[in-house]
């Protein structure tokens, strides 16, 4: 079975600072992680995902992820924080050959002046 | 390109009625989805389709009808509704299975039961 849990449901920053949202993962397979992004009243979009390969992955927006596989974790960041990645966030994982997508809880992005 | 499309936008029911959720999408993909999204519950799976003719249950399938009589088209039916169906639905759409590819997602329909 695979999971995902993503610590913090809320995060709040300044614009201009650092973004961190953390997502630690399960799996007993070699994953596949994504990241996608929900702006308000609107659908999920992918915001970057790891396969294999290059372990740091870039996204859209300036975003991107580290898959680090001795800490199990694929923590999204942003070196500048602006007001309009104000969004919730979800961490998902996939890979297995069923090819089922599960999702964290989300993290809800606030970006204050 | 409209991507993927959902009607309605919002809806009420009442305990017991019953309803359709039309999901279409022009990219020519094979595979749609159906989930449910819950306040700090993340997106859930209800059914899901590899190809026209085809469906297959999900994590919360319960409660739920599909059908893909068309590549474009999935619907979603609610029998007879109750409030702990009470919830926004989105739909996707994809090359191939969610685990492994980019999914491309609706804008959701907010479903309340009274």
């Amino acid at each position: 079975a695979q999971s995902v849990t993503q610590l913090g449901s809320h995060v709040s920053v300044s614009e201009g600072a650092l973004v961190l949202l953390r997502c630690n993962y399960s799996s007993s397979v070699p994953p596949y992680l994504f990241w996608y992004v929900q702006y308000p009243n609107q659908g999920l979009q992918l915001l970057l995902k790891y396969t294999t390969g290059a372990t740091l992955v870039k996204g859209i927006n300036g975003f991107e992820a580290e898959f680090k596989k001795s800490e199990t974790s694929f923590h999204l960041t942003k070196p500048s924080a602006h007001m309009s990645d104000a969004a919730e966030y979800f961490c998902a994982i996939g890979g297995t050959s069923y090819g089922k997508l599960t999702f964290g809880q989300g993290t809800i992005l606030t970006v204050h002046p | 390109n409209a991507g993927v499309t959902q009607t309605p936008k919002f809806r009420v029911l009442k305990t017991g009625q019953s309803m359709t959720l039309l999901c279409a999408q022009d990219m020519n993909h094979e595979y749609m989805y159906w989930y449910r999204q819950d306040p700090g519950m993340g997106l859930r799976l209800i059914h899901y389709s590899v190809g026209e003719g085809t469906t297959a249950k999900g994590e919360v399938p319960d409660g739920y009808n599909v059908s893909r009589l068309k590549k474009q088209n999935f619907l979603l039916g609610l029998e007879s509704a109750a409030p702990s169906q009470t919830s926004v639905y989105f739909c996707a759409s994809s090359t191939g299975l969610a685990g492994f590819v980019t999914q491309y997602f609706g804008p959701g329909t907010r479903l309340t039961v009274l």
